[in-house]
């Protein structure tokens, strides 16, 4: 049971160049999550999804996409890359209802240059 | 619509003494409220959780949290801080079932001092 996966760990795009940040669950949980943390921001949310076959903006949606690909894979790309997209990114998995936690990745650290 | 503040940005206390981490929340249903820790360079882990059963919850590595309706709070509290226990903390609340109803805190920076 390893819980939430994300590939790659670390990552350096050069500005414009895409990317897709790779995300695995195995607790069979309908909703994913991509968030991207930032110092003194906390972790803003960028897509979420709530089943296989759907998925919705969050606050910062801009400038990713996203692909539930189905019930364990959630992934996240950056078509063109910019500077302000160097963040860590997170990605969690939660069961149903509200009294369920979330379990999160280790992140990926993403530099663009 | 749900809000979070994490009233301290970053806590100073001294190892062995005890730490308090506030969170106040507002919501407009019964919520459930989370504290997670992140330390450096890794992912978030759950420290605990409360989710209207006793208002009292205990978590891992000796930390609890007491929610107080009436203060809309649910403060993080520890005993005797450990050198292991520098990190950041966030409080979370969730009103809603589906995927969205979650709303994080900004998080907190508890530094200890030897």
């Amino acid at each position: 049971n390893a819980g939430v996966t994300q590939t790659p760990k670390f990552q350096v795009l050069k500005t414009g160049q895409s990317m897709t940040l790779q995300c695995a669950q195995d607790m069979n949980h309908n909703s994913m999550y991509w968030y991207r943390q930032d110092p003194g921001m906390g972790l803003r949310l960028i897509y979420y999804s709530a089943s296989e076959g759907t998925t919705d903006k969050g606050e910062v949606p801009n400038g990713y996409n996203v692909s539930r690909l189905n019930k364990r894979e959630f992934s996240l790309r950056l078509e063109s890359a910019a500077p302000s997209q160097t963040s860590v990114y997170f990605c969690a998995s939660k069961g149903p209802g509200q009294h369920y936690e979330q379990y999160f990745g280790p992140g990926t650290r993403l530099t663009v240059t | 619509a749900q809000s979070v503040t994490q009233l301290d940005s970053h806590v100073s206390v001294s190892e062995g003494t005890p730490v308090l981490l506030r969170c106040n929340y507002s919501s407009s249903y019964s919520p459930s409220l989370f504290w997670y820790v992140q330390h450096p360079n890794k992912g978030l882990q759950l420290l605990l959780k409360y989710t209207s059963a006793a208002t009292l919850v205990k978590g891992i590595n000796g930390f609890e949290a007491e929610f107080k309706k009436s203060e809309t709070s649910f403060h993080l509290t520890k005993p005797s801080a450990h050198m292991s226990d520098a990190a950041e903390y966030f409080c979370v609340v969730s009103d809603r079932g589906g995927a969205d109803g979650l709303t994080f805190g900004k998080g907190t920076h508890l530094i200890i001092q030897p």
